[in-house]
């Protein structure tokens, strides 16, 4: 699977909004990018995922470059807990057992 | 569904001995992966099982590691002999490979440390 390069860290105020931008210039088109976070303490959790198109749900926004080069992720209002590690990660569509390479991430701190 | 199930949360034991994580995947769900999570490494696939059969087990560190997936609601990973370094969380993941998303859940962890 392609690489992707995340911030180490990041800060946001509460009730702010917050983009967390990945790079993954080596993409290819049968890669989708994906969205998980790690809450502390707890395992990872999805979050998102996307092709071409941005998408919406409950969760998240994901915002992806018309060159498909770079997403973000955009949280529409941080909360408190919205504090964790947010790794993005690229899945090739013909891996059909769905394995995932973590990198490090990025460390969302939120205060208060 | 209660989600991934793993067992113990946590667990002590000295240098030598064997230790058995043990892991309850969410029912319907045909593929498992384990993961071992370290300061210095990050999270790390160890081995992934499709349909009770192990796929890639690249992951796994050495011979002292095995993972066995008799049925497909039960998995456990082995460690013998242990060693210090093998102190970290252990997490199972769950997904079904014909979904939309290819979702995988998560358990909670298990907190392994060697002393």
């Amino acid at each position: 699977d392609a690489k992707t390069t995340q911030p180490n860290s990041m800060e946001s105020n509460e009730e702010e909004p917050v983009h967390l931008p990945c790079n993954h210039s080596t993409i290819s088109g049968t890669d989708y990018i994906h969205w998980y976070r790690q809450l502390p303490s707890q395992g990872p959790e999805y979050v998102i995922h996307g092709l071409t198109s941005n998408v919406n749900n409950r969760m998240a926004s994901l915002a992806i470059a018309e060159d498909r080069k770079s997403s973000t992720l955009i949280l529409h209002r941080a909360t408190l807990r919205d504090a964790a590690v947010y790794y993005c990660i690229l899945r090739d569509i013909n891996n059909a057992g769905n394995m995932l390479t973590f990198g490090g991430g990025t460390r969302l701190m939120v205060k208060p | 569904d209660a989600g991934v199930i793993q067992s113990p949360r946590h667990e002590v034991t000295e240098m030598g001995q064997e230790v058995t994580l043990r892991c309850k995947p969410i029912s319907g769900h045909n593929s498992l992966f384990w993961y071992r999570q370290t300061m210095m490494r990050g999270l790390e696939l160890l081995i992934y099982f499709n349909n009770n059969v192990p796929i890639d087990d690249s992951g796994m560190p050495e011979d002292r590691f095995s993972a066995k997936m008799p049925n497909a609601s039960f998995s456990t990973l082995k460690i013998q002999p242990s060693e210090p370094r093998d102190s970290a969380v252990y997490f199972c993941a769950s997904s079904f490979s014909g979904g939309p998303t290819y979702e995988q859940y998560f358990g909670p962890g298990t907190r392994l440390t060697v002393t």
